[in-house]
């Protein structure tokens, strides 16, 4: 049972390049989430999916987009990166009660 | 605006001492509360949730939740080194079918040997 897993771990983009994070769960939530983590901003959500085939925009969306692809997976795609997108991205699914779980992240830089 | 406010920090203890954290938020409809610790570097861990008011401990852990003063709290009883983390608390609610955690910020706490 691996829980929740991303790729890639790092990652180098030149602006205006694109890229998709990856990210999968194995415990069968319904609930997936993407957020972002700045230094002194802590997390923030990016985007979230309440079930297999809706997605809904959390409180930074702009520049970002996701699919869930199925109950299992959700990416994030950045379709013309930018320096401020630079920043830790974590993957989450969440149990029922609200009891979500991370995984690894992923380190972007925009350069 | 759903806000979590907590003391940044860094907050020190001595190894053996009691850590307190503490965590007000500004929606009275949230629901459910949590403690996550979050090593440098790594991804955010989940170690606490509560639900309703009063105590609820785990371990070394106590979470305390107080709905009429929109406050929740974690002490770390007998802190250890291993403890040296930065602690988010998060609290949730629901919008129809959508369930969201908004984070605090965090607070660093570093237990000295």
């Amino acid at each position: 049972n691996a829980g929740v897993t991303q790729t890639p771990k790092f990652q180098v983009l030149k602006t205006g390049q694109s890229m998709t994070l990856q990210c999968a769960q194995d415990m069968n939530h319904n609930s997936m989430y993407w957020y972002r983590q700045d230094p002194g901003m802590g997390l923030r959500l990016i985007y979230y999916s309440a079930s297999e085939g809706t997605t809904d925009k959390g409180e930074v969306p702009n520049g970002y987009n996701v699919s869930r692809l199925n109950k299992r997976e959700f990416s994030l795609r950045l379709e013309s990166a930018a320096p401020s997108q630079t920043s830790v991205y974590f993957c989450a699914s969440m149990r029922e009660y609200y009891e979500q779980y991370f995984g690894p992240g992923t380190r972007l830089t925009v350069t | 605006q759903k806000e979590v406010e907590q003391n940044s920090g860094p907050l020190s203890v001595p190894e053996g001492a009691i850590a307190s954290l503490n965590c007000t938020y500004s929606d009275r409809g949230s629901q459910s509360f949590f403690w996550y610790r979050q090593y440098s570097g790594k991804s955010p861990e989940l170690i606490m949730f509560i639900y309703s008011n009063g105590d609820k401990e785990d371990g070394r852990f106590t979470a305390q939740l107080n709905k009429a003063s929109q406050y929740v709290s974690l002490l770390i009883r007998d802190s250890q080194p291993s403890d040296s983390a930065t602690y988010l608390c998060a609290v949730g609610m629901s919008g129809g079918s959508n369930y969201k955690l908004t984070f605090g910020k965090g607070t660093l706490l570093t237990v000295n040997p």
